[in-house]
């Protein structure tokens, strides 16, 4: 397996432009979580899924962010309008049925909102 | 609130010394706690502890979970540069929602191994 992906893997994108962020877990995994990491605030919960159906998104920091998982291979994370201030690394992770604490994190996608 | 709480933030040391991570949580409806190495990308799994006494070993990292006190350590023996990176403490613990569980980080300690 090729483990869980994320695209694109930088992102460099001027103030007020909208940015979307994708995830691929891993096959067999039913959660899906997205993290953002900064210096400032660590590693955040922004919300996680479990099979496809949003299980707690009270991490999302405001209304300009919105995650979807349409099927059980894909999620999408967006960020509309982006601000400068959202500048992070964006991980995304999955986990084995009834196995959420033990997640496997893709490479994550450095965000740079100018 | 649930909150997960490491110590020390950041740690430096020399090469083949011992060190010993702190991980305090108040969590309701705790599940599990976790230990996650990051190094320069994305963390990864190390241990998995659900069981008060009970001590996980991996070669020289070694973790050991409280459930009375509420506590983990991780420690690492005849540390060397490559282990070098940022521990992160994790807490699995179960939602509202039947079948559905969160993950709550610790804010990571940064270990630096100088040779």
């Amino acid at each position: 397996d090729a483990g869980v992906i994320q695209s694109p893997r930088h992102e460099v994108t001027e103030m007020g432009q909208e940015v979307t962020l994708r995830c691929k877990p891993i096959s067999g995994h039913d959660y899906l979580f997205w993290y953002r990491q900064t210096m400032m605030r660590g590693l955040e919960l922004l919300i996680y899924f479990n099979n496809n159906v949003p299980i707690d998104d009270s991490g999302m920091p405001e209304d300009r962010f919105s995650a979807k998982m349409p099927n059980a291979s894909f999620s999408t994370l967006k960020i509309q309008p982006s601000e400068p201030r959202d500048s992070a690394v964006y991980f995304c992770a999955s986990s084995f049925p009834g196995r959420a604490g033990e997640q496997f994190f893709g490479p994550g996608t450095r965000l740079t909102v100018l | 609130e649930d909150k997960v709480v490491q110590s020390p933030l950041s740690l430096v040391v020399h090469e083949g010394d011992t060190v010993t991570l702190n991980c305090s949580y108040e969590v309701t409806n705790f599940r599990s706690l976790l230990w996650y190495k990051q190094e320069k990308k994305a963390p990864t799994f190390l241990f998995m502890l659900t069981s008060s006494g009970i001590e996980k070993k991996s070669g020289r990292l070694s973790s050991i979970l409280d459930k009375k006190e509420l506590f983990s350590i991780l420690n690492i023996t005849a540390t060397q540069t490559g282990d070098s990176a940022i521990y992160l403490c994790a807490v699995e613990a179960d939602t509202l929602i039947q079948g559905a569980q969160k993950l709550v980080f610790g804010q990571g300690t940064r270990l630096t191994i100088n040779p």
